[in-house]
């Protein structure tokens, strides 16, 4: 099977933009996780979709958002950039047939300068 | 809520020597744990899991960790480092959370391999 697939792999914008990320889960995952990544606070929880619904939410502002379509894909926006922002962010496909291991994407990078 | 406490943010070892990186849970019921490794600027890469069917785990690029109930432990080891194992590893343990379960990630330990 294919794994996790992220789009796209790096990108850099300016404050006050916003951004939309791409993911593709694992054929016949159904959830998908999303993650920030930041030297000073380390991999954060950011929210998680199953058959299309957000099922459990990370501590982030309302300007990050995501959906998860019916193919399982998902897509998260990040609107009104801010330098903050930038951060490596990652997607994690889950087998949720029994011990819901997640397997990860490559992660885009975002820059905002 | 679950835990996740990795001992240690950095740790150093000498190529050749034994790798021991600490992980302990807070939990009751014995749950699913993981173990990944992250390279600069990739993904997590899942080393191994522990699912109850054996306290010894063995995972990729020789190694190992064993589960241990009564400290709540998950410690990852490998005999002897090799430079290409320096990267940060994660811990991981899954926990019930309304009727699905959630996964609670530690925060890191970046491995050094001096050569």
């Amino acid at each position: 099977k294919a794994g996790v697939t992220q789009t796209p792999r790096y990108l850099i914008k300016t404050r006050g933009q916003q951004v939309t990320l791409s993911c593709s889960p694992i054929s016949g995952h159904r959830s998908v996780s999303w993650y920030q990544q930041t030297p000073g606070q380390g991999l954060q929880f950011l929210f998680e979709y199953f058959s299309e619904t957000q099922r459990n939410k990370g501590n982030f502002p309302g300007r990050f958002s995501g959906r998860q379509f019916s193919n399982s894909r998902s897509e998260m926006n990040v609107s009104t950039l801010e330098l903050g922002d930038s951060a490596l962010y990652l997607c994690a496909s889950t087998d949720s047939g029994g011990t819901n291991t997640q397997y990860f994407g490559p992660g885009t990078r975002l820059t905002v300068l | 809520a679950q835990s996740v406490t990795q001992l240690g943010s950095h740790v150093s070892v000498s190529e050749g020597a034994l790798v021991l990186l600490r992980c302990n849970y807070s939990s009751s019921v014995p749950p699913y744990l993981f173990w990944y490794v992250q390279y600069p600027n990739q993904g997590l890469q899942l080393l191994l899991k522990y699912t109850s069917a054996a306290t010894l785990v063995k995972g990729i690029n020789g190694f190992e960790a064993e589960f241990k109930k009564s400290e709540t432990s998950f410690h990852l080891t490998k005999p002897s480092a090799h430079m290409s194992d320096a990267a940060e590893y994660f811990c991981a343990v899954t926990s019930n959370s309304g009727g699905y379960q959630k996964v609670t990630f530690g925060t890191g330990t970046k491995l050094q391999v001096i050569p």
